[in-house]
């Protein structure tokens, strides 16, 4: 069974660009959600993707924006890049929602480390 | 709102000493879960345990415990005859258990250090 995998493993933007990270979810799952995890910080949640609909957002401006096509892999995108926006984004899948029994733990892949000079 | 703190930023014990991790949480949802996620060097979160809400008896995995205190919301952890493999930083997380949402909150984080 394959787990969850991301490309790029890392990338180098300049500020103001635009960048695409991608995530494959592990085989069965067809919820995804994106992290973002700066130096030294625990992960904050930027949104989640049940069945290709979002599901849910935390505290995070609309230049992020994401994806989740009918093989439920996710793409997530981030328009006119900040140098905050430097972090590590972490993919997790899952194979449903906590509110379908029994709750399933996120899994998560190795993240793209981003870098915005 | 949720939140997790992790008090301990950085420990470091000499390998074979037990160690705990602590972990305090806010929540003002009744059903709720709790994790322990391991971050290596290599970045990926690997699972340790979940805990829901209405279960606050003790789990013990090998040299791993957990100890649920709901009258305290405390969700601690203990490497017994820490081992130089459990050197990483250790996450506390919080999710509530409502449909719709999905987020894990994440404290800020433990870096465990185990010297040879």
């Amino acid at each position: 069974e394959t787990g969850v995998t991301q490309s790029p493993t890392h990338l180098i933007k300049t500020r103001g660009q635009q960048v695409t990270l991608r995530c494959s979810s592990q085989s069965g799952h067809n919820t995804v959600s994106w992290y973002q995890q700066a130096l030294g910080q625990g992960p904050q949640f930027i949104f989640q993707y049940y069945r290709e609909e979002e599901n849910g957002r935390g505290n995070f401006p609309p230049r992020f924006s994401g994806l989740q096509f009918p093989n439920y892999s996710s793409e997530l995108n981030v328009n006119a890049l900040e140098l905050d926006d430097s972090a590590l984004y972490l993919c997790a899948s899952s194979p449903g929602l906590a509110g379908q029994a029994p709750y399933n733990e996120q899994f998560f892949g190795p993240g793209t480390r981003l870098t915005v000079l | 709102a949720q939140k997790v703190t992790q008090a301990q930023t950085e420990i470091s014990v000499v390998e074979k000493e037990d160690v705990t991790l602590d972990c305090v949480y806010e929540t003002r949802d009744t059903t709720y879960y709790l994790f322990w996620y391991k971050q290596p060097p290599s970045g990926e979160l690997v699972f340790l345990i979940r805990r829901n809400s209405f279960d606050e008896q003790n789990e013990i995995s090998g040299r791993y415990s957990w100890n649920f205190q709901k009258s305290t919301s405390s969700f601690n952890f203990t490497i017994t005859a820490s081992q130089v493999v459990d050197s990483a930083v250790y996450f506390c997380a919080l999710s509530e258990a409502n449909f719709g949402n999905e987020k894990l909150t994440f404290g800020t984080g433990t870096r465990l250090t185990i010297i040879p």
